[in-house]
């Protein structure tokens, strides 16, 4: 089955500053990959996503990249506010469901 | 739309009583997942449904977890006997096909 990692557990960043996240996925037949943002005592809502027929999408400050080959793929925050501390997460498909990863904690220090 | 909805927002129980978590998905959505969010074990898919009929029990903990749908605009979670173990963030999640998932604002459960 799928099996989907994700780096780092915690980031902390200054305002304006740019932020990473980084995926692995195990099965080379996925082909959609989502990004969640949970706030705090919400629950996650899908922020971007990216099908294995591009290498990379944006919207706003946000974009993510993949890279089919090596199997993972990656969510970008540029220009980062306070309004992006959240947790985020990665996931990818298997069967009908999806495979979250562990999460990323972002701390964004004004 | 309301988005999913889904109650109670919060519950607390004593360990051995039953606990029904409810959730009414987005109209016109195919898809229903029950997941559990805790700080140990992160975001867990319990079971999902597909057309109101269960397709993957596999996240299940246990026989003391039960799911239905009964109808394409509602469905339960019970938890009988609960036990403090129990104790997490319950989310539902509706989505028309399987990739953009909706999540509910969550329940959380508390069983002492």
């Amino acid at each position: 089955g799928e099996n989907v990692e994700q780096h780092p557990s915690t980031l902390s960043v200054q305002e304006g500053d740019s932020a990473v996240i980084k995926c692995t996925y195990s099965d080379s037949a996925s082909n959609y990959f989502p990004w969640y943002k949970q706030e705090l005592g919400k629950g996650p809502q899908l922020i971007i996503d990216i099908r294995s027929n591009v290498g990379e999408k944006k919207d706003q400050r946000i974009a993510v990249t993949l890279n089919k080959t090596a199997k993972h793929f990656s969510l970008h925050i540029t220009e980062t506010q306070p309004e992006d501390s959240a947790v985020y997460f990665c996931a990818a498909p298997q069967g009908g469901k999806l495979i979250f990863g562990q999460g990323t904690e972002l701390s964004v220090k004004p | 739309d309301a988005g999913v909805i889904q109650s109670p927002r919060h519950e607390v129980t004593e360990m051995g009583q039953e606990v029904t978590l409810r959730c009414k998905p987005i109209s016109g959505h195919d898809y229903l997942f029950w997941y559990r969010q805790t700080m140990m074990r992160g975001l867990e898919l319990l079971i999902y449904f597909n057309n109101n009929v269960p397709i993957d029990d596999s996240g299940m903990p246990e026989d003391r977890f039960s799911a239905k749908m009964p109808n394409a605009s509602f469905s339960t979670l019970k938890i009988q006997p609960s036990e403090p173990r129990d104790s997490a963030v319950y989310f539902c999640a509706s989505s028309f096909g399987y990739h953009e998932q909706f999540f509910g604002p969550g329940t959380r459960l508390t069983v002492l």
